[in-house]
């Protein structure tokens, strides 16, 4: 099994700041399979990153994605209000399906 | 637009089971793969199944092999979990989740908003 390790647990920053989240692979990601989530509390996640740097559909070019093998980065170039929450990373590369432990990115 | 409604969540016992559904709307349900994540309070999130558009093909997380089933019926665009012999650590909120292609080997791009599962005596 894959783990990921995302790091820090918690990162506090003020908006328009950037944020900077790691997610670390226990061994090589097959084909850059690593995707990035956003959840809110109470809420669903919302897929942001696949494919290690692909955008999903209605995500701001604020959030890019970067990495290979086994480090991968999210990166939000400013923070808007709307961004402090969880985020978490995914393989998809191998079964079975693993994600990080979460990154809080919370308001400072 | 692309909607995921779970439901069948409660309440059981533990050595109990539940059945879940998930309706899906918006896409053509047999083209893409579908699965299962759950989430317990307070924690991150778990792959638990997934299933080829087709049906041909199924995964489980080791933690519930043997014990939960994954299905469809792609003519009524619906998702099922069966789970039986549940055990208290199982409380979670359970989401169904869209795969981007047909195999269960890509990102979930739609989520519906979770149905809450509780193993309690």
């Amino acid at each position: 099994e894959i783990v990921l390790t995302q790091s820090p647990g918690t990162l506090s920053l003020s908006p328009g700041e950037r944020a900077t989240l790691s997610c670390r692979a226990s061994q090589s990601v097959s084909s850059n399979y690593l995707a990035w989530y956003q959840q809110k509390p109470g809420q669903a996640p919302r897929l942001l990153i696949s494919g290690t740097s692909f955008r999903a559909t209605g995500i701001p070019d604020r959030f890019s994605g970067s990495g290979s093998g086994t480090d991968f980065t999210l990166t939000i170039s400013r923070l808007e209000p709307e961004d402090f929450a969880v985020y978490y990373c995914q393989q998809y590369g191998k079964s079975p399906l693993t994600f990080g432990g979460g990154t809080k990115v919370e308001i400072k | 637009e692309v909607q995921l409604l779970e439901s069948g969540g409660g309440m059981v016992q533990p050595g109990g089971s539940l059945r879940l559904s998930c309706a899906a709307s918006g896409f053509t349900f047999n083209i893409y793969a579908m699965g299962w994540v759950r989430q317990a309070p307070g924690k991150g999130l778990e792959w638990v199944s997934g299933l080829s558009g087709g049906g041909a093909s199924t995964d489980y997380a080791d933690s519930v092999k043997g014990r939960f089933t994954i299905s469809r019926d792609n003519s009524k665009n619906t998702l099922y979990l069966q789970m039986n012999s549940l055990r208290v650590e199982e409380t979670a909120v359970y989401y169904c989740a869209k795969f981007k292609v047909g195999t269960c080997y890509s990102a979930f791009d739609f989520w519906g908003p979770g149905t809450l599962v509780t193993v309690s005596s």
